[in-house]
């Protein structure tokens, strides 16, 4: 079956620095995505990622692996408003989403 | 980037009656729609995938009699939650993906909170 693990939370302080992992073993890859959701919102979009290496855009940076069927979310100098749910969702041979359940992140003062 | 509008934000409706939900791609054709469902503290599960001009698909444990899904035009996907119950409660969201790429990042309407009294 296709599976997509990522922590369910991680609590971080502001100004520090966290990382979000996620592994998967999916029928095909063709991408993956990570998304941000607020609580009660639609999740958007942060970055996407096709080749292996590190995707930077400004302080949110996206690492894949695709021998290691691996990937990260780094987060730098982290606000408040980071506390959110981040989702990990790749993109199957088919071209159908699979979801990770999310991982809620707590920023502390 | 492109945006996805869903319609109505928030709903409460008593049990029996029926909702629609409407989601709109608003600057891009979207052949392919998909309506989400999320349970608090729960992740994204695929209810159906709208395809326009077509019947929709549903994943597998998804009342199709009970989730009307109708995809009349390339920018317009309804899901309509008939004979709701209060266990029909939870966000629905739908997304849409631009047609022109297969691995273009999926847009999302912004949701909606659905209560059945």
């Amino acid at each position: 079956g296709q599976n997509i693990d990522q922590p369910t939370e991680m609590t971080a302080t502001e100004g520090a620095i966290v990382q979000i992992n996620c592994t998967y073993q999916t029928s095909g890859f063709n991408g993956l995505f990570w998304y941000q959701q607020h609580a009660g919102e639609a999740p958007t979009f942060l970055s996407y990622n096709v080749l292996d290496g590190l995707e930077e855009k400004g302080r949110f940076s996206s690492f894949l692996s695709r021998s290691k069927g691996y990937s990260y979310l780094l987060l730098k100098e982290l606000q408040m408003k980071d506390s959110a749910s981040y989702l990990c969702a790749v993109l199957d041979s088919n071209y159908q989403l699979i979801w990770g359940a999310g991982t809620k992140l707590i920023i502390k003062p | 980037g492109a945006v996805v509008s869903q319609h109505p934000s928030r709903v409460i409706c008593k049990s029996g009656t029926s909702v629609k939900i409407e989601c709109r791609s608003l600057d891009f054709q979207a052949t392919t729609m998909f309506w989400y469902r999320q349970f608090p503290k729960q992740s994204l599960m695929l209810m159906a995938t709208s395809n326009e001009g077509s019947k929709a698909t549903y994943e597998q444990g998804v009342e199709k009699d009970k989730f009307l899904i109708n995809h009349a035009s390339l920018t317009l996907s309804t899901l309509t939650v008939t004979s709701a119950h209060p266990e029909d409660s939870s966000f629905y969201i739908c997304s849409a993906r631009d047609v022109g790429g297969l691995d273009t990042e999926a847009f999302f309407g912004q949701g909606t909170r659905l209560t059945v009294v």
